[in-house]
C-alpha cells in the first residue's frame, strides 16, 4: 500500500524559499494517482489547498499563492516536490502531502496523506 | 474567511445521530463533486466520503453523505466516542480553479 512521507527543513527564514519533498513508499506515486497534491495547516486553523500537478501536465495553485508556490513531480524518484517563496510568519504550517489512490471523479478525494511536516517560519 | 461554510461545532449523544452541513456556491459544490475528511488530534486528515456520497474501503456505512444544490451533508449515525475529531468538507472550485475546504466542524460526543 502507497504511503507518503513528508521531507524538508523545519525552520525557514523570512523571505527565503520553502522546499519541500514528498516521497512513496510501498508503492509508485503513478499508478493510480492522477494528481499530487499539497495541503497545508495552520497551528489551531482549517485546511488550506496550496495546490496539486496533474498527470496530464497541468498544474493548479490556491489563487492566493500562486504566485510563490511551485509544485513539480519527478516519477524517477517517486516523489513530487513544493517549493514556496518569499515566505513570511503566515506560511508557518503543518505541511502535508496527499494523493488520491480510489477511482474518484472528483478533484479533491485525497485518500493517500503523509503524517505532516511542521514548518515554521522565523528569524 | 472559507468558501465553503460549515458549522464551528456540532454534539450529540453517543448512539444518537448528527448531522454536519457544508454550505457553497454555484462554482464550487453547486456542480461539482463532495468530498468529507475527519481529523483526529495529531493525525492527519481522512477521507471519509467522496464523490458526494461514495466511501472509501474501510470507512464504515454509519457515515454517509449527500448533496443538494449548493449544500452538501455529512450523516453520522450511532455516534461513538471514536467520532469525536475535526470534520472537513472539500470540492473543486470552477471560478477559481481550485480545491477549496470548509473551516471544520468540531464534533463532540456528549
Amino acid at each position: 500500500q502507497l504511503q507518503l512521507q513528508e521531507s524538508g527543513p523545519g525552520l525557514v527564514r523570512p523571505s527565503e524559499t520553502l522546499s519541500l519533498t514528498c516521497t512513496g513508499s510501498g508503492g509508485s506515486i503513478t499508478s493510480k494517482s492522477f494528481y499530487w497534491g499539497w495541503i497545508r495547516q495552520s497551528p489551531g486553523k482549517g485546511l488550506e489547498w496550496i495546490g496539486a500537478t496533474y498527470h496530464i501536465g497541468s498544474t493548479y495553485y490556491n489563487p492566493s499563492l500562486t504566485s510563490r508556490a511551485t509544485i513539480s513531480v519527478d516519477t524517477s524518484k517517486n516523489q513530487f516536490s513544493l517549493r514556496l517563496a518569499s515566505v513570511t510568519a503566515a506560511d508557518t504550517a503543518l505541511y502535508y502531502c496527499a494523493v488520491p489512490e480510489i477511482p474518484a471523479d472528483g478533484d479533491d478525494a485525497y485518500d493517500v496523506w503523509g503524517q505532516g511536516t511542521l514548518v515554521t517560519v522565523s528569524s | 474567511q472559507s468558501v465553503l461554510t460549515q458549522p464551528p461545532s456540532v454534539s450529540a449523544a453517543p448512539g444518537q445521530k448528527v448531522t454536519i452541513s457544508c454550505s457553497g456556491s454555484s462554482s464550487n459544490i453547486g456542480t461539482n463533486y463532495v468530498s468529507w475528511y475527519h481529523q483526529l488530534p495529531g493525525t492527519a486528515p481522512k477521507l471519509l466520503i467522496y464523490d458526494n456520497n461514495k466511501r472509501p474501503s474501510g470507512i464504515p456505512d454509519r457515515f454517509s453523505g449527500s448533496k443538494s444544490g449548493t449544500s452538501a451533508t455529512l450523516d453520522i449515525t450511532g455516534l461513538q466516542t471514536g467520532d469525536e475529531a475535526d470534520y472537513f468538507c472539500g470540492t473543486w472550485d470552477t471560478s477559481l480553479r481550485a480545491v477549496v475546504f470548509g473551516g471544520g466542524t468540531k464534533l463532540t460526543v456528549l
